[in-house]
């Protein structure tokens, strides 16, 4: 089974700077997908950014990117010039590539971001 | 820009009860999941739902739980006879096919007293 872990339960980053967010996780898969969900104060789960495993480039969503090391089996997410309105709790989640019905996303525990202005 | 719904947003009720959970999912999407997470633990998957029926569930997802789509527009998660331990948040999500992405709702918070 797939396990997901966020090693930094709170971070906190001053306002227009950069914050990394740690995620790493154990397959055997070789094809699969990476997420990095938002969940503001409001709760709605937001998706921020997604990675195919299969893909060498990292993924970036305009101030949102992710450093997807395969081999390592990690998978961060960068926050540049943070906003005030960054501040949430940061999901990853894994997703196997399919096959059968399995297309549950597993999750980790969490990171709260906190911006400072 | 369509989003996913749930109501209601809190619900209490007494352990032995019954409670439905509701969802409004993307109107054009097919696939159906419920998730959970328990306060300071992990969003766990708990049901998938496709055409009408039950693609896959965890060993969460027990007899005491059931799903259904009793029409074109909602989705709902019915637990039978409520415990303590099922106080949790409860997240419905959708996604237009199988291979695309998960979007969410806003959850509902269960307390069972």
């Amino acid at each position: 089974a797939q396990t997901v872990t966020q090693s930094q339960p709170e971070m906190s980053v001053q306002e227009a700077e950069t914050v990394t967010l740690s995620c790493t996780y154990d397959t055997s898969e070789s094809d699969y997908y990476l997420f990095w969900y938002k969940q503001p104060p409001s709760r709605q789960m937001i998706l921020v950014i997604r990675q195919e495993a299969y893909k060498q480039q990292n993924a970036t969503e305009n101030r949102f990117s992710v450093n997807f090391q395969k081999a390592a089996k990690s998978f961060s997410l960068k926050i540049s010039d943070s906003q005030l309105g960054d501040a949430a709790m940061y999901f990853c989640a894994y997703r196997s590539e399919g096959g059968g019905s399995n297309y549950k996303l597993t999750f980790g525990k969490g990171t709260l971001l906190t911006v400072n202005p | 820009e369509p989003e996913v719904t749930q109501t209601p947003s809190h619900q209490v009720t007494q352990m032995g009860q019954e409670v439905i959970l509701r969802c409004v999912p993307i109107s054009n999407h097919l696939y159906f999941y419920w998730y959970r997470q328990i306060l300071g633990q992990k969003v766990e998957f708990l049901v998938s739902f496709y055409n009408n029926e039950i693609s896959e569930k965890s060993e969460i997802f027990d007899d005491q739980f059931s799903v259904e789509r009793p029409d074109g527009s909602n989705f709902t998660l019915k637990i039978r006879s409520t415990k303590l331990e099922d106080s949790a948040m409860y997240f419905c999500a959708s996604s237009q096919d199988r291979d695309y992405e998960q979007y969410f709702g806003p959850g509902t918070r269960l307390t069972v007293t």
